[in-house]
């Protein structure tokens, strides 16, 4: 009983390349958001999506792409990653109010 | 821009004492006003939620006080233990959440 899960949980990657961060959700919560955490920034939305092919941007969309082809994944993809990138994720779904976080993505872009 | 205010950034509080954190926002179509923990290495997790037509919510040792006038919160742990030690988000929003940049809580023994 995972609840939620991602992966990589570490990425070191290059300036240019392109990084996807997968999340898979046991439940079948239908929201799915993506965060990114920066000190000193709390937490910040990337991309949500209210259910399968429905996705919508956040706070801090640029740079990033989702996709929601089936209810339990939502995968996050840096198509050219830049340093600013450079970042811890957490992919989280919703039920009802309450969000559950998955334990995260430390991603360093050098 | 945040629409969510925290602080502090950071506390020290000793064993037994009462740590308090405060939030402001700034849009009255907020509904929902929760309180997340987070240890080291892992995701935020809820600790405790109010909504705007309660004052107060208390669950154990974590109490919320609400205030819609002036668009406040806090999160009030009282008997502070060193488990207690981690970083505190408050967050605020209808559906979607804007988190506060969080409060580092440190318990000495």
């Amino acid at each position: 009983d995972a609840g939620i899960t991602q992966s990589p949980r570490y990425k070191i990657t290059e300036t240019g390349r392109q990084v996807t961060l997968m999340c898979h959700q046991t439940w079948s919560h239908s929201y799915m958001f993506w965060y990114r955490q920066d000190l000193g920034h709390g937490l910040r939305l990337i991309y949500y999506s209210a259910a399968a092919d429905i996705t919508d941007k956040g706070e801090v969309p640029d740079g990033y792409v989702v996709s929601r082809s089936k209810t339990e994944n939502f995968p996050l993809t840096l198509e050219s990653a830049t340093r600013s990138q450079t970042s811890v994720y957490f992919c989280a779904t919703r039920d009802y109010n309450e969000q559950f976080f998955g334990p995260g993505t430390r991603l360093t872009v050098l | 821009q945040q629409q969510v205010k925290q602080s502090p950034q950071s506390l020290i509080v000793q064993k037994g004492g009462i740590s308090i954190i405060n939030c402001a926002y700034e849009n009255t179509a907020f509904d929902y006003f929760p309180w997340y923990q987070q240890f080291p290495g892992k995701g935020p997790a809820l600790l405790i939620a109010i909504r705007p037509d309660v004052s107060e919510k208390k669950e154990g040792r974590f109490t919320i006080s609400f205030n819609k006038s002036a668009k406040q919160f806090s999160l009030h742990i009282m008997d502070s233990q060193p488990g207690d030690s981690a970083t505190y988000f408050c967050a605020a929003g209808w559906g979607k959440l804007q988190f506060g940049a969080g409060t580092q809580v440190v318990v000495t023994p």
